[in-house]
């Protein structure tokens, strides 16, 4: 059974980088077929698609967010990770690493997910 | 302002059925597929429906899904107080070049 757990900073500050790490276990990332994608969902609201990964490298971002935003993948540690510059208040959120399981298909599985408070 | 648009909440009784739409347009559901998820408070979402109307190993047959056009519905019948959490749908949306969700529809069972 796949597993993803995020990891990181629980506090950043306004105008720095947010990171977090996505850990999978019960499959191998470089074994393809699956996008590795991160969605937040801001305090009392819904969900906001980030972007997703490829084994490969190769990335889609959201168009929103595009410009702050870096994915990478370290398939030796079987992990993916996200960057995301210049955060405001507006980036608090829950942080959800998850398993596309088709390139914007759907997501069967999500880490527990990653409260990032960006504090002034 | 969600690109998918959903009910804010809906509620029934415990037994009874409760449907929940997701409308979009064409360069979403009208062209994409559409998966749907649940939401317990405090808890990651969890995957419903995938491709319109597929269940996942473990999900029950009282949860249902359909397509037609540029709308979408998630049925739950036999509702149960188990059943309380906020539901979203979900689909690609080929003009944004983005995966798009709704605000979400809270379920409560009277």
């Amino acid at each position: 059974q796949v597993q993803l757990q995020e990891s990181g900073p629980g506090l950043v500050k306004a105008s720095q980088t947010l990171s977090l790490t996505c850990s999978v276990s019960g499959g191998s990332i470089s074994s393809g077929g699956y996008y590795w994608s991160w969605i937040r969902q801001h305090p009392g609201e819904g969900l906001e698609w980030i972007g997703y990964i490829y084994y490969s490298g190769s990335t889609y971002y959201n168009p929103s967010l595009k410009s702050r935003v870096t994915l990478s993948v370290d398939t030796s540690r079987n992990q993916f990770s996200l960057k995301l510059n210049s955060v405001t208040a507006a980036d608090t959120a829950v942080y959800y690493c998850a398993r596309d399981e088709g390139a914007g298909g759907y997501y069967l599985h999500w880490g527990q997910g990653a409260l990032v408070t960006v504090s002034s | 302002q969600s690109v998918l648009t959903q009910p804010p909440s809906v509620s029934a009784a415990p037994g009874q059925k409760v449907t929940i739409s997701c409308s979009g347009s064409r360069s979403n559901i009208g062209n994409n597929y559409v998966s749907w998820y649940q939401q317990l408070p405090g808890t990651a979402p969890k995957l419903l429906i995938y491709e319109n109307n597929k269940r996942p190993s473990g999900i029950p047959d009282r949860f249902s899904g359909s397509k037609s056009g540029t709308s979408a519905t998630l049925g739950i019948t036999g509702l149960q107080t188990g059943d309380e959490a906020d539901y979203y749908c979900g689909s690609w949306d080929s003009s944004l070049s983005a995966y798009v969700f709704g605000a979400g529809t809270k379920v409560a069972v009277l």
